[in-house]
């Protein structure tokens, strides 16, 4: 099956700084997407960006299918922002398959 | 707009027996998938249901085994359970199979 590898495994970071997390999958995907898992389990859809790039307040992701990888960017990071941000992907074009999880990067904001 | 709810939140049973969780998708949502998520893992496909029937499924045994209603609502039921099985089960949404998911707040499993 594909395989998805997420950097940095773990990242601490004072509040206020920058972060770039990164997505690599291992084949060409229909359907890519980012969500962050609060400390209470919570898994929260950021973007669904099969390919290009797309803004939402403080975060903005970019997708190069052709290369194979995602990049989420966090701005000005707030305490709030803690927890796991996993990179999905499906392959299929219906959605049949699921979507496979990469491992996560735990991201801890000091205040 | 309601959001994607499951029950119960918590719950525990002991190893061999069986488990029903439900799930009431977000309004306007027909496709419904599972997700079960191990500590300190990424969720990990069950399967999915759009219009009552099972349309994918991950490589779970068939002791996993799901329903979809004419409301979209869902459940997800565990028989013969093992301690493995003890994780989060995620329950999600979309409004097609290719379309952003959207995840409940789970329902932590706990097999002794």
């Amino acid at each position: 099956g594909i395989q998805v590898e997420q950097s940095p495994p773990d990242l601490i970071l004072q509040e206020g700084a920058n972060s770039t997390l990164r997505c690599n999958f291992s084949d060409s995907v229909n359907n890519l997407q980012w969500f962050h898992q609060n400390p209470w389990g919570q898994l929260i859809n950021l973007f669904y960006i099969p390919s290009g790039t797309k803004q939402n307040g403080r975060l903005s992701a970019t997708t190069v299918a052709t290369e194979r990888y995602s990049l989420l960017y966090i701005s000005s990071s707030q305490t709030t922002d803690s927890g796991v941000y996993f990179c999905a992907v499906d392959r299929s074009g219906g959605g049949a398959d699921g979507l496979t999880f990469g491992k996560g990067t735990h991201l801890i904001i000091q205040p | 707009e309601t959001g994607v709810t499951q029950s119960p939140t918590h719950l525990i049973k002991t190893r061999g027996q069986q488990v029903t969780l439900r799930c009431s998708s977000q309004s306007g949502h027909n496709t419904v998938s599972w997700y079960q998520q191990a500590l300190g893992q990424g969720p990990q496909f069950i399967f999915q249901y759009y219009r009552e029937e099972e349309n994918g499924r991950g490589n779970f045994p068939p002791r996993f085994s799901g329903l979809q209603f004419p409301n979209y609502s869902s459940e997800l039921n565990v028989n013969a359970l093992e301690l493995d099985d003890s994780a989060l089960y995620l329950c999600a949404s979309s409004a097609s199979g290719v379309s952003p998911l959207h995840f409940g707040n789970g329902t932590r499993l706990t097999v002794t």
